[in-house]
């Protein structure tokens, strides 16, 4: 069964530095998202991403957030300038089309110290 | 109350038992959807219910949608030990590209 798929599982960064995560959606799906959970709190959204634009985003996706698809597979959110309170669970989610199923990933935990 | 916010916080039950969760929500929506996530790892997607839809099963899973009252509910039945996770809901709003809002979820809590 074709999955969405997320690395690292877990990233430990300096407060500060630059974190890359990644994720490969499910390859004939058209729209991708991020969301994110802090330990305890539930899941929040972050951004959606279809036709190679950022079609909408949440308070939470401030300037120091972004995502790219550098290709026909990848699609990664960057945290420029990483704070403590971006610690969280950061999942990746595809669907193939609107109203239907999303499919998430394994996510990657991030720890910011 | 939020968005998707599902009831009871937490709940225990024995094996064999049947469990039910519920979920509200505020707003209009395309679709409601129930995932399950264990501790600390990622979130399962167990069942899409539709506005225009009003029951659903799979497998042991039954969910119903009433949205007059802007309610859903997922009854598990012949719960097993291995059910024991967090479920959460999370609804679609009719406009916008498919954002989910997630609810804070049920943590369940099947005894052998």
């Amino acid at each position: 069964e074709p999955e969405v798929t997320q690395t690292p599982s877990h990233q430990v960064t300096q407060m500060g530095q630059e974190v890359i995560l990644r994720c490969v959606p499910i390859s004939n799906h058209l729209y991708f998202y991020w969301y994110r959970q802090i330990l305890g709190q539930k899941v929040e959204f972050l951004v959606s991403f279809y036709n190679n634009e950022i079609s909408e985003k949440s308070e939470i996706f401030d300037d120091q957030f972004s995502v790219e698809r550098p290709d026909g597979s990848n699609f990664t959110l960057k945290i420029r300038s990483t704070k403590l309170e971006d610690s969280a669970m950061y999942f990746c989610a595809s669907i193939r089309e609107l109203n239907t199923e999303a499919f998430f990933g394994q996510g990657t935990r991030l720890t910011v110290v | 109350s939020q968005q998707g916010e599902e009831d009871p916080q937490a709940l225990s039950i024995q094996e064999g038992e049947n469990a039910t969760m519920n979920c509200s929500y505020k707003t209009s929506i395309n679709n409601l959807q129930w995932y399950r996530q264990n501790s600390g790892r990622g979130l399962v997607h167990l069942i899409l219910i539709r506005s225009n839809e009003r029951e659903k099963h799979s497998g042991r899973l039954r969910v119903t949608l009433d949205t007059s009252k802007k309610s859903s509910s997922l009854l598990i039945t012949a719960s097993r030990a291995a059910d024991t996770a967090s479920y959460f809901c999370a609804t679609e709003s009719n406009s916008g590209y498919s954002t989910l809002t997630f609810g804070k979820g049920t943590m369940l809590l099947v005894s052998p």
